[in-house]
């Protein structure tokens, strides 16, 4: 059974402190994996797709990176706009191609 | 800027009461979904639909139904709440491509008394 397991369940920050969110995850074949931002009373945000161990992807203070067993989200020098929770999600290469598994999420906190 | 649409946002209903939860989107994607979000807890699947007329249940059991009968619209009905029904219901879209990303609604929030 797919698995996402993200930490830290919550972070703080202060505005410019640099920070990483953690997810790990197990998948029978990794077609995709994809982070979110949600907003408190808000839906999930779409932010990136990693699809192959060694890829990264940036927008603006974040980077997004994976391994073969995780992602991380590179926050840098934060802002207290970035404050929301992050989701971690994964998609499985075969069977049903709808799936989607996803994680707990990261809830970041960023003080001025 | 929300292109996903759902109605109401808030509602707090009684036990027993029927209820439809409205879900509509003006991007033409064939792909929609029903999430549920519990406070802290994951998105679980409860309803997918890959096109007009096609509906199938997700991994989380539920007592809903749902109706594809419009590319745009796929509302979520409850014939007769309980409180176990309470929770965050999110819809979502996406192109037909396997690995798109969801589009998500604002989400209705139900309190069921």
């Amino acid at each position: 059974e797919d698995q996402v397991t993200q930490s830290p369940e919550a972070l703080r920050l202060q505005e410019g402190e640099s920070s990483s969110l953690n997810c790990s995850y197990t998948v029978s074949g990794l077609r995709g994996l994809f982070w979110y931002r949600q907003d408190p009373g808000k839906g999930p945000e779409f932010l990136f797709t990693l699809y192959s161990a060694g890829e990264e992807k940036e927008k603006e203070r974040l980077k997004a990176t994976l391994t073969k067993k995780e992602s991380f989200l590179h926050i840098t020098a934060p802002k207290p706009e970035d404050s929301a929770t992050y989701l971690c999600a994964v998609q499985a290469g075969g069977g049903s191609n709808y799936k989607l598994t996803f994680g707990k999420g990261t809830l970041l906190t960023v003080n001025p | 800027e929300a292109d996903i649409y759902q109605t109401p946002r808030y509602l707090v209903i009684g036990t027993g009461k029927k209820i439809t939860l409205e879900c509509s989107q003006t991007m033409g994607h064939d792909k929609m979904y029903w999430y549920q979000q519990d406070p802290g807890m994951e998105l679980h699947l409860i309803h997918y639909s890959y096109g007009v007329n096609s509906t199938e249940k997700g991994d989380l059991s539920s007592e809903s139904t749902v109706s594809r009968i419009r590319t745009e619209h796929f509302p979520l009905t409850l014939e007769s709440a309980r409180p176990s029904h309470t929770s965050q219901y999110l819809c979502a879209s996406s192109v037909t491509a396997r690995d798109s990303p969801l589009h998500f609604g604002n989400g209705t929030r139900l309190t069921v008394t």
